[in-house]
């Protein structure tokens, strides 16, 4: 049962335009969610994130929306780089009740910016 | 930021040996560590929380005494792999977060190992 899901394993865009990426959450404890970036043989880095009490966080060119209806939520990044290529992860954690705040992570989705 | 290192990298080893994998955290305390696996083209699958100083937790499915967990001190915490077989071989990494920290951790680069 995966609890958080990236349903596009792959997304490419051209350099300078917008690259959406999706990601949806079935766990209703979850409460704050992350965006990491990772690089093949490299551990993830901390890109941005988002409390369930905010719909949207801006750092720089990347923002990330939150629909907490609709178990929903984005990133976008613009305007998109090539170094942006990387794999893409969205990750969900449940900060009550004791959870130890352990991330649940998506799939991923590859993210190619083309020249 | 914070930085988190993992050592070793890479490591290959006969079945049937035991690996020892460290996480570090270099310029923080880790009151809690983590510790993921994946396998290519998926998800990092947590394998067990521990918080210095006490036992891990291990999430359903991982084998405690397969997977050995210490988290002395607040800056180390291991992984060892007991009785490896090829079937344990996959990308294994940490991560940490300091107790003043809400959500945020921070990776290592990952430990790549191969059982033969």
């Amino acid at each position: 049962d995966q609890q958080v899901k990236q349903n596009s394993p792959s997304l490419s865009v051209q350099e300078g335009r917008i690259s959406i990426l999706n990601c949806d959450y079935t766990n209703s404890m979850f409460d704050y969610f992350l965006w990491y970036k990772k690089y093949p043989a490299e551990g993830p880095t901390f890109l941005i994130s988002i409390s369930s009490i905010k719909d949207k966080n801006e750092d720089g060119r990347f923002t990330v929306f939150l629909n907490k209806s609709a178990k929903h939520l984005s990133l976008h990044i613009v305007p998109s780089q090539p170094g942006d290529s990387a794999v893409y992860f969205c990750a969900a954690s449940a900060t009550s009740g004791g959870s130890n705040y352990k991330l649940t992570f998506g799939k991923g989705t590859l993210l190619t910016v083309n020249p | 930021g914070a930085v988190v290192s993992q050592h070793p990298s890479w490591v290959i080893c006969k079945s049937g040996t035991s690996v020892k994998i460290e996480c570090r955290s270099l310029d923080f305390q880790a009151t809690t560590m983590f510790w993921y696996r994946q396998f290519p083209k998926q998800s990092l699958m947590l394998m067990a929380t521990s918080n210095e100083g006490s036992k891990a937790t291990y999430e359903q499915g991982v084998e405690k005494d397969k997977f050995l967990i210490n988290h002395a001190s607040l800056t180390l915490s291991t992984l060892t792999v007991t009785s490896a077989h090829p079937e344990d071989s996959s990308f294994y990494i940490c991560s940490a977060r300091e107790l003043a920290w809400r959500n945020e951790q921070f990776f290592g680069p990952g430990t790549r190992l191969t059982v033969l």
